[in-house]
């Protein structure tokens, strides 16, 4: 079975704090994409970024970096310097090739950023 | 260039009723799937219709359905409403099958009452 596992269900931090949100995923397929999505309170869900499951390298962008693990079925996504416009609910996903449309959503960690 | 779309924004019904949600893609995207995002959770996966045919469907029952039209744009419906349908209703764009990138438009709320 496939399955994404947010085990954070909220977060908050005094801005300028770094923070990281943890995402652990189930599935035996070897060939699968990992997401985070970005929620902010206006509802629509933000594309941050897609991983392959054969690129284990971790990526930074800008504030945002994320580190992935196979090993530990891991993609973790920290902000460092954290700014109250971060605040936001996040998702980690999973999509399988074999399954192609689906995704799967874990269940979000809402994360609060307090001036 | 203009991002996903969805009408309405908001629709309150009556348990029973049947309700009709749309969408329009990112231009040159083809294929759309639709999510159901019951408060507090994740979205669950409902369809993708890709080139105007089914591409895969969730764990949603027969009273959901849906369709693309040849513009690419797509209608969700939902028969004899319960209130547990209540839920932010997500369309994504993206231009191939595999979502590699999907693009979600603001949502339709729906409120079944």
């Amino acid at each position: 079975a496939q399955k994404v596992t947010q085990a954070q269900t909220e977060i908050s931090v005094v801005e300028k704090e770094d923070v990281t949100l943890d995402c652990v995923y189930e599935t035996r397929d070897t060939t699968y994409y990992l997401f985070w999505y970005k929620q902010p309170p206006s509802g629509e869900l933000v594309f941050l970024i897609r991983r392959n499951s054969f690129d284990e390298q971790n990526e930074i962008s800008g504030r945002y970096s994320w580190n992935f693990q196979k090993s530990t079925s891991s993609f973790n996504f920290t902000i460092t310097a954290s700014q109250v416009v971060d605040s936001a609910v996040y998702f980690c996903a999973l999509n399988l090739y074999s399954s192609a449309s689906k995704i799967i959503f874990g269940s979000g960690t809402r994360l609060s950023i307090r001036p | 260039d203009a991002g996903v779309t969805q009408s309405p924004t908001h629709l309150i019904k009556t348990r029973g009723q049947h309700v009709t949600l749309r969408c329009s893609p990112i231009s040159g995207h083809k294929s759309v799937s639709w999510y159901q995002q019951v408060l507090g959770q994740g979205p669950q996966f409902i369809f993708q219709y890709y080139e105007k045919e089914e591409r895969g469907r969730g764990n949603f029952p027969d009273r959901f359905s849906a369709r693309q039209f040849p513009n690419y744009s797509s209608e969700l419906n939902v028969n004899a409403l319960l209130l547990g349908d209540s839920a932010l209703y997500l369309c994504a764009s993206s231009l191939a099958q595999q979502p590699y990138e999907q693009y979600f438009g603001p949502g339709t709320r729906l409120t079944v009452t």
